[in-house]
């Protein structure tokens, strides 16, 4: 079936440092992909999407492209601050079954440092 | 505020009890769902709703059941709660079953210990 595997955290970075968070999927078809941010005590927000292959999504600084022939969606950002720490989830919506669904990864904690 | 609000926030049962978390969304989405966040396993879900009356099972629904009789809810009622139903719960809506353009509206959850 359709999944989606996440790099395992925590990840731990200083202020101002390069973020990448590895995000690959496996699904028929052509999914759309999907990055969202749980901020601590709260539910997940939506950060950013692509719908079809070399899409980029980008939104507060962050982007993602969706690379179909590696079949993966990684997450960047130039430069992360303190109020990035979170926990990012990357997602892909799949059709099967009779109905669509988002699947997500196992999330990946992110420290940001001062 | 708009969104979606879930109610209680933090809950313990004991073993065999039932209970119902609710969910409530002011948005006029038709589409919304249940899913249950577990450490190391991202988020499942539960159960969703194409629209009021109109229900069905997602990945992991035995111990779950719900209704959906209105537009805006969709409680989710554990019939008889067991320790493997510890977990944190998140109701979640959209215009679509895709989410669209904005992707699921997501409620800051229910976290519910069963002991």
């Amino acid at each position: 079936g359709d999944s989606v595997t996440q790099m395992e955290g925590p990840v731990t970075l200083s202020e101002e440092a390069f973020l990448t968070i590895n995000c690959t999927y496996t699904a028929t078809g052509y999914p759309s992909l999907f990055w969202y941010v749980q901020y601590p005590g709260e539910g997940l927000q939506l950060l950013l999407k692509a719908t079809k292959a070399d899409d980029k999504g980008s939104n507060k600084g962050f982007e993602a492209t969706y690379r179909k022939e590696t079949t993966s969606f990684h997450l960047e950002k130039g430069s992360v601050q303190v109020s990035d720490s979170a926990v990012y989830f990357c997602a892909l919506s799949s059709f099967s079954g009779g109905y669509n669904k988002l699947i997500f990864g196992a999330g990946t904690r992110l420290a940001v440092h001062p | 505020n708009a969104g979606v609000t879930q109610t209680p926030k933090f809950q313990v049962l004991k073993t065999g009890q039932s209970m119902t978390l609710q969910c409530a969304q002011d948005m006029n989405h038709e589409y919304m769902s249940w899913y249950r966040q577990d450490p190391g396993m991202g988020l499942r879900l539960i159960h969703y709703s194409v629209g009021a009356g109109i229900t069905d099972q997602g990945e992991v629904p035995n111990g779950y059941n719900v209704s959906r009789s209105t537009t805006e809810d969709f409680p989710l009622r554990l019939l008889s709660a067991a320790p493997s139903q510890t977990s944190v719960y998140f109701c979640a809506s959209s215009y679509t079953r895709t989410g669209g353009s904005y992707g699921y509206t997501f409620g800051s959850g229910t976290r519910l210990t069963v002991v």
